[in-house]
């Protein structure tokens, strides 16, 4: 089915330590979109990846997306206290548009 | 307007009565989508509309819930005799043509609350 796992639940670092949330599709993706919510917000967008096996850089931000298309991970280097948020994966399955969104991992940042 | 804006952004009704959401999309944009959220959870799909017509209620949860956009525009999801489960942040989302591969921008949400 349509279903998008995404773990861990939430992610406490000390500000300056690296930061991965991964998500898992049981079936093949058209696409996966990553967005990013702060606290009392609403989503915003951050990046969309299509390509199987595409790597995709925002400054300290790394994004992939495997090569089966049924997974894709977020990667946060030398995390700061801005970073903090909720991060969602959201996947696509056709080309619709719905997207499909994992639990979100919260991400605390201590000073 | 500069972004997609919902009104109210916060609504508290008592169970049983009925409400409206309503939704501003980017200008231009022809393809709306409304999510619910509850707290801490991703937002789930409800509905999809390509222009006026729904492109896909498949998310929508049972015959309580009905949106429409009936000028291509503005849409208004509307919940009938609420429930307490219906206690959720609405989100709206605009995208400028719609499928797979769009972005979607997001409005603030309203915030409902079933008593």
């Amino acid at each position: 089915g349509q279903q998008v796992m995404q773990i861990p639940q939430y992610q406490h670092v000390q500000e300056g330590e690296d930061f991965t949330t991964y998500c898992n599709s049981s079936t093949t993706l058209s696409n996966i979109q990553w967005y990013k919510q702060r606290p009392g917000g609403h989503p915003v967008f951050l990046i969309q990846l299509v390509k199987s096996g595409e790597v995709k850089k925002q400054k300290r931000l790394t994004f992939q997306f495997g090569e089966a298309k049924k997974n894709s991970s977020l990667h946060i280097t030398a995390t700061q206290t801005t970073d903090v948020g909720t991060y969602f994966c959201a996947g696509v399955y056709n080309q619709g548009g719905k997207l499909i969104f994992g639990q979100g991992t919260e991400l605390s940042v201590k000073p | 307007g500069a972004g997609v804006s919902q009104t109210p952004s916060n609504k508290v009704t008592e169970k049983g009565k009925y409400v409206e959401l309503r939704c501003d999309p980017i200008s231009g944009h022809t393809a709306l989508y409304w999510y619910r959220q509850s707290l801490g959870q991703g937002p789930e799909f409800l509905i999809y509309f390509q222009g006026t017509g729904a492109a896909d209620d498949s998310g929508l949860p049972n015959d309580r819930f009905f949106a429409v956009r009936p000028e291509g525009s503005v849409s208004t999801l509307k919940i009938q005799r609420t429930e307490r489960g219906d206690s959720a942040v609405y989100l709206c989302a605009s995208s400028s043509l719609g499928g797979g591969t769009d972005t979607q921008y997001f409005g603030p949400g309203t915030r409902l609350t079933v008593l």
